[in-house]
């Protein structure tokens, strides 16, 4: 089955710098690509996704990268702001199937 | 989008007791999906809820300890079984929006086990 890898685990960023969160899956038929904020106490909220068609992906300060040929995919967060602090997941996903997820990136942006 | 609502956001139970979360969906769905996240962890799929079958479940769940309905397009309940202190969790329904591809989460069932 497919295997979603993440890092770094931690990340902490002065308030204004770029972050930059890395996963790596292993099905080279997976397809839809998501990336998730989980703030404490609620549900994962989808930021931005991606298809295998496409290559890169911005929404304002959020972008997200893919690299079908090596199988990773990146998430890039600009000009980060202290509310951008969350626990941030990658996942993969083969058409009709369900979501794989790495293990998660906890982001602390320091003002 | 979806907009993805679960009954009850949280509860606490005893040991040997059973609860049943109930997850609803604003837009009719094909697959629906429900998740396990452990405290700190990420989250792990413990089956796939199609509408008219038996659900599907992952390696190491099984359909006694977490029954699943899927009375139709959109609605699906799962049930925590013979509760111990290790099925605290919270457990997320998910399901795909209109364009049946992007995917969605509820806002969980947090559930603590004494």
């Amino acid at each position: 089955g497919e295997n979603v890898e993440q890092h770094p685990s931690t990340l902490s960023v002065q308030e204004g710098d770029s972050a930059v969160i890395k996963c790596t899956y292993s099905d080279s038929a997976s397809n839809y690509f998501p990336w998730y904020k989980q703030e404490l106490g609620k549900g994962p909220q989808l930021i931005i996704d991606i298809r295998s068609n496409v290559g890169e992906k911005k929404d304002q300060r959020i972008a997200v990268t893919l690299n079908k040929t090596a199988k990773h995919f990146s998430l890039h967060i600009t000009e980060t702001q202290p509310e951008d602090s969350a626990v941030y997941f990658c996942a993969a996903r083969v058409s009709g199937y369900a979501l794989n997820f790495g293990k998660g990136t906890s982001l602390l942006v320091t003002p | 989008s979806a907009v993805i609502s679960q009954k009850p956001s949280r509860d606490i139970c005893q040991r040997g007791t059973s609860l049943t979360i109930q997850c609803q969906v604003d837009s009719q769905v094909t697959m629906m999906f429900w998740y396990r996240q452990q405290p700190g962890q990420s989250l792990t799929l413990i089956a796939t809820a199609n509408q008219g079958s038996e659900a599907t479940y992952e390696s190491g769940f099984v359909i006694d300890k977490f029954p699943i309905s899927r009375p139709n397009l959109t609605f699906s309940t799962l049930t925590v079984s013979n509760m111990s202190p290790e099925d605290s969790s919270i457990y997320l329904c998910s399901s795909p929006g209109a364009d049946q591809e992007t995917q969605y989460f509820g806002p969980g069932t947090r559930l603590l086990v004494l």
